[in-house]
């Protein structure tokens, strides 16, 4: 069974960082592109950005180019979202998804981990 | 960049009826990176349809996706009360996704 558990959301303020995980498991983690996506309160969804399978190519919105960065770590399984210079609008669900068999679509997400961005 | 713009925003219905979710893209886009979610209050997105027609694994027949070029549609051919959520399109291109607004399906 495929499972995807994020982690390390919390609240912090203005400016400061934050570095969010996702445990992978159920399916070969470095046969497939991973990605975050992002829904705010109330919101729809937001894609953020995404990783190959072997960290060669990465791809990030431009709401957060520049003060966020994606990496995996295969060995462990693991997709990471280090996110810096937190404004409040970077505030929301962050979910870690995996695309599917043809690449185009996310056919697998976590629950997510929630950060909120406030002073 | 393509953006995506669903209609209508909120569809009210009754169980048993057709509902019929617009998504227009604003150039075309290939129908193989065109693909449709679900999401339930307080759960995660669920994928419905690939490649602008296929169904993900596990999802009823009831549920049905079509459409080319800017104009795409997601059918549920009989509502179960267990359909009313949000849905939401969503195409690739260049190693990154764009969504669509979003089309709350309500009871009506």
């Amino acid at each position: 069974e495929v499972q995807l558990v994020e982690s390390g959301g919390d609240l912090v303020q203005p400016g400061r960082s934050l570095r969010l995980s996702c445990a992978a498991s159920g399916f070969t983690f470095d046969d497939y592109a991973m990605y975050w996506v992002r829904q705010g309160p109330g919101k729809g969804l937001e894609w953020v950005s995404g990783i190959s399978w072997n960290s060669g190519n990465k791809a990030y919105a431009d709401s957060v180019k520049g003060r966020f960065t994606i990496s995996r770590d295969n060995a462990k399984n693991s997709l990471y979202l280090q996110m810096n210079s937190l404004r409040a609008e970077d505030t929301a669900l962050y979910y870690c998804a995996k695309t599917g068999t043809s690449g185009r679509e996310l056919d697998y997400w976590g629950q997510g981990t929630l950060v909120t961005v406030s002073s | 960049e393509i953006v995506l713009t669903q209609s209508p925003g909120t569809l009210s219905l009754s169980p048993g009826e057709r509902a019929t979710l617009s998504c227009r893209a604003s150039q075309s886009v290939s129908s193989s990176y065109l693909a449709w979610y679900q999401q339930k209050p307080g759960q995660a997105p669920r994928l419905l349809i690939y490649g602008a027609s296929s169904r993900a694994t596990g999802i009823p027949d009831r549920f049905s996706g079509s459409g080319s070029g800017t104009d795409f549609t997601l059918t549920i051919s009989r509502l179960e009360p267990e359909d009313f959520a949000v849905y939401y399109c969503q195409q690739y291109g260049s190693s990154r996704f764009t969504f669509g607004p979003g089309t709350k399906v309500d009871i009506k």
